[in-house]
């Protein structure tokens, strides 16, 4: 079965500092991986996604991601915080060929950014 | 732009009431998927839908039910609210092919049950 771990279910930075968010997944085969944004009050936005292309993944916002196979691993990382990046983000796994799209989430990490 | 809209943003319920949640999406994607999200759990899904009139469990159905009549509309349904029911639930849909696709997601409806 398939699964993801994300590290840290809190991270804070300074604003200005790198943000560095870890996801791990579990699987047998070869993986899509996504990474939501969810801010308060709010439903869960696209970050950015790997389905098998480029390994590092650019998104919005600033956001990007590197896809290591041999570490299971997916960290989300931007190299200065803004207090606008503060949000709860999610990572998610699901399957080429596994249909439906369904998607497996991790728990969230909390992004806080102090001035 | 996919645009997913969920009928109530907060609700309030009573135990023992009957609850429907709707979710409506304008791009005619084939898939629909109803979760839930309480903190430090992160979204479980409850059900899913491929196709109108079809639905398959996710992985916490109990309590709950789907329907799904035409493409663009799913409902979740709590036939019997209970307190352990609170929680904010989160409609989400994606195209259905190929596998792997993006799920698009509502605002959320944020449900108190007393």
């Amino acid at each position: 079965a398939q699964s993801v771990t994300q590290l840290g279910s809190h991270v804070s930075v300074s604003e200005g500092a790198l943000v560095l968010l870890r996801c791990n997944y579990s699987s047998s085969v070869p993986p899509y991986l996504f990474w939501y944004v969810q801010y308060p009050n709010q439903g869960l936005q696209l970050l950015l996604k790997y389905t098998s292309a480029a390994t590092l993944v650019k998104g919005i916002n600033g956001f990007e991601a590197e896809f290591k196979k041999s570490e299971t691993s997916f960290h989300l990382t931007k190299p200065s915080a803004h207090m606008r990046d503060a949000a709860e983000y999610f990572c998610a796994v699901t399957f080429p060929g596994s249909g439906y799209s369904t998607l497996t989430f991790g728990k969230g990490t909390m992004l806080l950014v102090s001035p | 732009d996919v645009k997913v809209t969920q009928s109530s943003r907060y609700l309030v319920k009573r135990t023992g009431e009957k609850v429907f949640l709707e979710c409506v999406q304008d791009m005619d994607h084939e898939n629909m998927f109803w979760y839930r999200q309480d903190p430090g759990l992160g979204l479980r899904l409850i059900y899913f839908s491929y196709d109108v009139k079809m639905k398959e469990k996710g992985d916490i159905p109990e309590g709950y039910s789907v329907s799904r009549e035409k493409k663009e509309r799913f409902s979740l349904i709590l036939e019997s609210a209970s307190t352990n029911q609170t929680s904010m639930y989160l409609c989400a849909t994606a195209p259905g092919t190929p596998s792997g696709q993006t799920q698009y997601f509502g605002p959320g409806t944020r449900l108190l049950v007393l």
